[in-house]
């Protein structure tokens, strides 16, 4: 059973628009949680991490967190078609355990 | 920077044939993660190890065991390969401390073709 859901998508957005990805998860146990941009044929990096209720902001990128609702999401503001990628949720369980969600594509269109 | 490297970027092996995945790391993380990856199913934990000589199984441990005897290298075996295991195995670490085990940073991948 999957234990965190992301819309695959694709997401397509203009060039300069904000992009909106959500993610719910089901354990409400889950303490932390992380977005990954994965380029195509290339690993997941991280970009953007988040632990308590609330936004946080780092450039383009805010994360908002609301434990009541078990949401995340990521807002990326003025979108650039470099931001073209698959975009991972994931939630730390139990300590040492990450679960991923099967992510979403998004398309930044020049 | 943290660096993750595993050993082999292509792999080709046959059916039943005994497969290791070898990945190492150099930032002295505690932790370290062996995931596969498969279009529409993400990512999905294999097993994962928080130190030395430990290891636990993940969502989807059948068919694979793991080593880890140094703290920098986490190998992944296929005692017997088959058809199904054919897929981008990804490896991971991360630290321990301040809440960061998530916090994971990944080699380039070792994409396995099963025969």
């Amino acid at each position: 059973q999957k234990e965190v859901e992301q819309n695959s998508g694709p997401l397509s957005v203009p060039e300069g628009a904000i992009a909106s990805l959500n993610c719910t998860y089901s354990d409400r146990g889950s303490q932390s949680f992380f977005w990954y941009r994965q380029y195509s044929g290339k690993s997941p990096e991280l970009i953007m991490f988040i632990y308590s209720n609330g936004d946080k902001e780092d450039g383009r990128f805010t994360a908002q967190l609301n434990k009541a609702s078990q949401y995340v999401s990521l807002l990326i503001r003025d979108s650039q078609p470099s931001d073209s990628a698959t975009y991972l949720c994931a939630a730390t369980t139990g300590g040492f355990k990450t679960i991923f969600g099967a992510g979403t594509r998004l398309f930044v269109k020049a | 920077d943290v660096k993750v490297t595993q050993s082999s970027r292509y792999l080709v092996k046959r059916t039943g044939e005994k497969v290791f995945l070898e990945c190492v790391q150099d930032m002295d993380h505690e932790n370290m993660f062996w995931y596969r990856q498969d279009p529409g199913l993400g990512l999905r934990l294999i097993y994962f190890s928080y130190d030395v000589k430990m290891k636990e199984k993940g969502d989807i441990p059948e068919g694979y065991s793991v080593s880890r005897e140094k703290k920098e290298r986490f190998s992944l075996i296929l005692e017997s390969a088959s058809t199904n295991q054919t897929s981008m195995y990804l490896c991971a670490s991360s630290g321990s401390t301040g809440g960061r085990t998530g916090e994971l940073f990944f080699g380039e991948g070792s994409r396995l073709t099963v025969l």
